[in-house]
């Protein structure tokens, strides 16, 4: 069965800290892995993607990884910062079946 | 201003009631999808259509019919629905549907009650 889980479900940091958020899926044949942002009663914001022959993405204080033998993927926070609070998402595209699978996400509080 | 657009951000319905969600999308794209979430689950992909033809129907029951009358709007047609069926709907669109390098836009979601 394709999954995707998100470990921790929760995570609460002070401001300034730098943080890594896991993703971790079962099948390594995959397209790509994307990180997305939710804010609390809102839709999903793109962060980074990454296709199957990248190691890694970065975008100002993000950068996302990529380890598809290990099935593994981590989106590392720089610096963090109360905006940054949030529920991040990771999702993959799977090549058998075509479709984008969501984790659970994992919920982050950056206390000032 | 985010290129999906959906509409009505809060909808409450009664079991017997029929009501419909609708999307759209500013961004030029051929694939539009309907996704479920549920408190503390994943999201749930509904419906994949790509050029306004149903590409994927995920087992979602009948009381949800989706219609996709262009490449720019995506309805979600709601009818005797049940309380289990209360969630945030988020549209989203893509390129192509099936196309692996696309980054996927989301809508702000439909807040749908149902009592």
């Amino acid at each position: 069965k394709q999954e995707v889980t998100q470990i921790p479900a929760a995570l609460s940091v002070p401001e300034g800290e730098n943080l890594v958020l896991n993703c971790s899926f079962t099948d390594s044949a995959i397209y790509n892995l994307q990180w997305f942002r939710q804010d609390p009663g809102k839709g999903l914001t793109s962060l980074l993607l990454i296709q199957s022959s990248q190691r890694e993405q970065t975008s100002g204080r993000l950068n996302a990884s990529l380890d598809k033998s290990s099935g593994r993927s981590t989106l590392y926070i720089a610096a963090s910062q109360p905006g940054d609070s949030a529920t991040y998402l990771c999702a993959v595209f799977y090549n058998q079946g075509g479709k984008l699978i969501f984790g659970q996400g994992t919920e982050l509080s950056v206390k000032p | 201003e985010t290129g999906v657009t959906q509409t009505p951000r809060h909808l409450v319905m009664g079991m017997t009631n029929k009501k419909s969600l609708k999307c759209e999308q500013h961004l030029g794209h051929n694939a539009m999808y309907w996704y479920k979430q549920s408190a503390k689950k994943p999201l749930e992909l509904m419906f994949v259509y790509s050029l306004e033809e149903r590409v994927e129907n995920n087992s979602v029951p009948s009381r949800f019919s989706p219609e996709c009358p262009n490449s720019s709007h995506l309805f979600l047609h709601l009818h005797t629905l049940q309380p289990e069926d209360s969630a945030l709907y988020l549209c989203a669109s893509s390129q192509e549907a099936r196309a692996t390098g696309n980054t996927i836009y989301f809508g702000e979601g439909s807040w749908l009650t149902v009592v």
